[in-house]
């Protein structure tokens, strides 16, 4: 079965300090995995993909095959990085729709 | 800067009421989403299409949901006759399905039935 499993509902660390948000997979075959965040009450937009393997907002991801995991990595948080994150996994023999974990609401305190 | 947008933004009805909520996806993009969002479920996939056909809608309650795209700007999304469960926020979201696979999402209608 396609899941993605974020276990944690709930992160809070204070500024400045390094921020691990953690998503594991199950797919058979290559995944494609993306992370979303949600501030509050706005849309959801895209953050990262992990075949661009790029940086954004000081946030990386690193695809571990062996692990099924795409956690979400930052060295320094920030008040700003307060948001819903939301790992996802492509499905391509189903449309391409997006599988998405539960998301995980981080909050970087003052 | 293109953008999918949605409306309303908020909906209020009753119980029992119809509820049409609206979708313009971006120019160009051949699928379409619609998501529901809540406390209990986080986001559920509902339907969704390509280049205007329905491929999925698995997850929608067939008897009181619809979901149509009446032409390639525009998506709706209908409950009738909605109930308080129902009270969520629905996303939209389009792609270019073959280019890359990103999904771009609306602002969302944030509906409650009381």
């Amino acid at each position: 079965a396609q899941r993605v499993t974020q276990p944690e509902k709930l992160l809070s660390v204070f500024k400045g300090a390094p921020v691990e948000l953690k998503c594991n997979y199950s797919y058979s075959g290559s995944p494609e995995l993306f992370w979303y965040v949600q501030y509050s009450r706005q849309r959801l937009q895209l953050l990262l993909r992990h075949i661009s393997r790029e940086s954004i907002k000081g946030f990386t991801a690193d695809l571990n095959k062996g692990e099924t995991s795409f956690h979400l990595k930052k060295p320094f948080a920030q008040e700003e990085d307060s948001a819903m994150y939301y790992c996802a996994l492509i499905s391509y023999n189903q449309g391409g729709k997006l599988i998405f974990g539960q998301g995980t609401e981080l909050s970087v305190k003052p | 800067d293109a953008r999918v947008t949605q409306t309303p933004r908020h909906k209020v009805t009753e119980m029992g009421q119809e509820v049409t909520m609206r979708c313009q996806p971006i120019l160009g993009h051949n699928t379409v989403f619609w998501y529901r969002q809540t406390m209990m479920q986080g986001l559920e996939l509902l339907a969704y299409f390509r280049n205007r056909a329905p491929l999925d809608d698995s997850g929608m309650p067939k008897d009181r949901f619809s979901a149509e795209m009446p032409d390639a700007t525009l998506a709706t999304l209908k409950i009738q006759p909605s109930e308080p469960r129902d009270s969520a926020v629905y996303f939209c979201a389009s792609g270019l399905w073959g280019n890359s696979y990103e999904q771009y999402f609306g602002p969302g209608t944030r509906l409650t039935v009381t």
